[in-house]
């Protein structure tokens, strides 16, 4: 198992076009978390997936943003329209819904610069 | 809501010496779990230590020690004989337990272990 694995690690884009990050889960993993991390700050929640179904999404996800998890196993944040303000880490996460407490793990991330 | 405050930007240590970041929260959950994690330069999310807000003794693992003072709202975490690999950020974090789906993080600590 190697984790949690992202990509790609690093995208630079200008303002106005769309990108698209891929996150792969731990295999056995039904539960998936994207987080958003501007400079300076921790973590913030933006959405989750229990298998396919997205269950929850934060206020931080505008409507430029979509994340898909089509077959409950990889996903992909979609950001349409790139601002300035989108320039952030973006960390994803997976966990077993049963499992045990520890085991939420984070990917390694994908770091947006918009220019 | 629930809200997590580290009031230290940037802390520094010598090597081999002790460090203690500090963590306060705050939250209307009774059942919630406080975790630190450790991110270093490379971007993934390390976990190191986790507390139950219904634990009795505080958790150590290792170097790290939480130090958690559920009346006070605080869970700092303590390292003990400093490496040149603990320099870092450090970021407190909360999640209710066992059933909560997202993570509330502080801003965060960046330690520097001096030689």
């Amino acid at each position: 198992d190697t984790g949690v694995s992202q990509n790609p690690r690093h995208k630079i884009t200008k303002r106005g076009q769309n990108v698209t990050f891929r996150c792969d889960p731990i295999s056995e993993h039904n539960r998936l978390y994207w987080y958003r991390q501007t400079l300076g700050q921790g973590p913030e929640f933006l959405t989750y997936f229990q298998n396919e179904a997205q269950l929850e999404k934060s206020r931080l996800l505008s409507d430029r943003f979509s994340a898909e998890r089509p077959k409950g196993s990889f996903s992909t944040l979609e950001i349409q329209r790139t601002e300035q303000g989108d320039s952030a880490m973006y960390l994803c996460a997976s966990s077993w819904e049963a499992g045990p407490l520890l085991g939420y793990t984070f990917g390694s991330g994908t770091r947006l610069t918009v220019v | 809501a629930q809200k997590i405050t580290q009031t230290q930007p940037g802390m520094f240590v010598q090597e081999k010496e002790a460090v203690t970041l500090d963590c306060t929260y705050d939250t209307s959950d009774q059942s919630y779990g406080l975790f630190w994690y450790k991110q270093p330069s490379s971007g993934e999310m390390i976990f190191l230590i986790y507390q139950g807000s219904y634990d009795e003794q505080n958790a150590t693992e290792g170097r790290y020690s939480l130090n958690f003072q559920k009346a006070r709202k605080s869970a700092n975490l303590v390292i003990s004989a400093s490496q040149l690999g603990d320099s870092a950020m450090y970021f407190c974090a909360m999640r209710e337990v066992p059933t909560g789906n997202q993570f509330y993080f502080g801003t965060g600590t960046s330690l520097t272990v001096i030689p």
